[in-house]
């Protein structure tokens, strides 16, 4: 069964500084890969995806993600924090076919200090 | 473009009354998922319908049902209304499936007392 390790429920960083939110997956093969965010009292907003294709993807807002096959990652990244940025932020799996639906990990809150 | 349109925002219902809840996806968009957003639980998959067939189902009891209608607007109902049923419930919708990733709306947010 496909599963999803978010490590770190809470992230703290200086304005400025590297954000990096980690997500594991446990795959037969490799799926489909998703980060979402989600803001106070709102939906989730998709923020990247990897499906096929370049390892490195990225999305809205200035993140990026990698697609490491090796070590079954999915580490979502920004060089450089912004307040704006604080929020909760969910690493997702979909298999590749048959089930039409998203595996989420138990979310990352990103804290951003001034 | 309009996106994901969830009613009501906000519930309040009494144990053992039932609800429904209502999601119109984006246009053009055929496939709707509904999950359910707990503190406890996280985000958990109820189900997923498209054109009007429901072709996934999570691990839910019976008492959460849900429909699509043929201009692919959904709705789910949940029976018997449990103090556990308390969550945000989020609607999503997608051209097809996840692979072109799926828009979320702002969700329903169910008390029951």
């Amino acid at each position: 069964a496909q599963s999803v390790t978010q490590l770190g429920s809470h992230v703290s960083v200086s304005e400025g500084a590297l954000v990096l939110l980690r997500c594991n997956y446990s795959s037969s093969v490799p799926p489909y890969l998703f980060w979402y965010v989600q803001y106070p009292n709102q939906g989730l907003q998709l923020l990247l995806k990897y499906t096929t294709g370049a390892t490195l993807v990225k999305g809205i807002n200035g993140f990026e993600a990698e697609f490491k096959k090796s070590e079954t990652s999915f580490h979502l990244t920004k060089p450089s924090a912004h307040m704006s940025d604080a929020a909760e932020y969910f690493c997702a799996v979909s298999p590749t076919s048959g089930t039409y639906k998203y595996i989420f990990g138990t979310g990352t809150r990103l804290k951003v200090l001034a | 473009k309009a996106g994901v349109t969830q009613t009501p925002r906000y519930l309040i219902k009494t144990r053992g009354q039932q609800v429904t809840l209502s999601c119109s996806p984006i246009s053009g968009h055929r496939s709707v998922s509904w999950y359910q957003q707990t503190p406890g639980q996280g985000l958990q998959f109820l189900f997923e319908y498209f054109s009007e067939t429901q072709r996934n189902k999570g691990n839910f009891p019976g008492r959460f049902s849900g429909r699509q209608f043929s201009n692919s607007r959904s709705e789910m109902n949940v029976s018997t209304l449990e103090l556990g049923d308390s969550a945000l419930y989020l609607c999503a919708s997608s051209f097809a499936d996840s692979t072109y990733g799926y828009t979320f709306g702002s969700g329903t947010r169910l008390t029951v007392v």
